[in-house]
């Protein structure tokens, strides 16, 4: 059975860090990029960070750039995303999630993790 | 970054109706679109990709049509546990991106 398993989520204080983390079983996590997707109460989806198969690859939304680091390690099968400087707009439900299909990869999502970003 | 607009942004509809969502890309992504529902406080779950392929257990009263840059989910007759927001995500390139949702209420 394939599983996305975030953890990390609280509540932390404005100007905080947080590291979230995200295991993965059941699929090769080795061959399938990684992403954070990000939902704040009563809004849409957005995504926030891709990181590549290998990690050689990263991108960030605006709205996170020089904040937060995803980073993954294929031996141990996780997806991590350290945040900084965190903000209330910064209040979400955090999904970790493959979001392209090929012959090797298929898409999938974890469960969710909240943060949320309060005095 | 490939921007998906997404319309409408809500959508009231009656059991039975049949309905469609659209979806443009602001450039051409082939037939790389996904489509999901979203139910409150649940993660999304794939219905579509590839723009047309339905995704085991997923009711054929879904379907995926579309390529290029514009692209369309249709319900045919809407059951009760249909309604939800409904998001599509290009596939095509890094990063992905979603559009804004569609929210589907019952009349």
């Amino acid at each position: 059975e394939v599983q996305l398993v975030e953890s990390g989520g609280g509540l932390v204080q404005p100007g905080g860090s947080q590291r979230l983390s995200c295991s993965a079983s059941g699929f090769d996590f080795s061959k399938n990029s990684m992403n954070w997707v990000r939902q704040a109460p009563g809004k849409g989806l957005e995504w926030i960070s891709y990181i590549s198969s290998g990690g050689s690859t990263i991108y960030y939304a605006d709205s996170v750039k020089g904040r937060f680091t995803i980073s993954r390690d294929n031996a141990k099968n996780s997806l991590f995303l350290q945040m900084s400087s965190l903000r209330a707009e910064d209040t979400a439900v955090y999904y970790c999630a493959s979001l392209f299909s090929s012959e090797e990869t298929a898409v999938y999502w974890g469960q969710g993790s909240l943060v949320t970003v309060s005095s | 970054d490939i921007q998906m607009t997404q319309s409408p942004s809500s959508l009231s509809a009656f059991v039975g109706d049949r309905v469609t969502i659209t979806c443009r890309a602001s450039q051409n992504i082939r037939s790389s679109l996904n489509w999901y529902q979203q139910k409150p406080g649940k993660a999304p779950k794939l219905l579509i990709s590839d723009a047309f392929s339905l995704q085991s257990g997923v009711p054929s009263r879904f379907s995926g049509s579309g390529s290029g840059t514009d692209f369309t989910l249709t319900i045919t007759s809407l059951q009760l546990e249909d309604f939800a927001t409904f998001y599509c995500q290009q596939s095509y390139t890094a990063p992905p991106t979603f559009g804004q949702g569609t929210k589907l209420e019952i009349k």
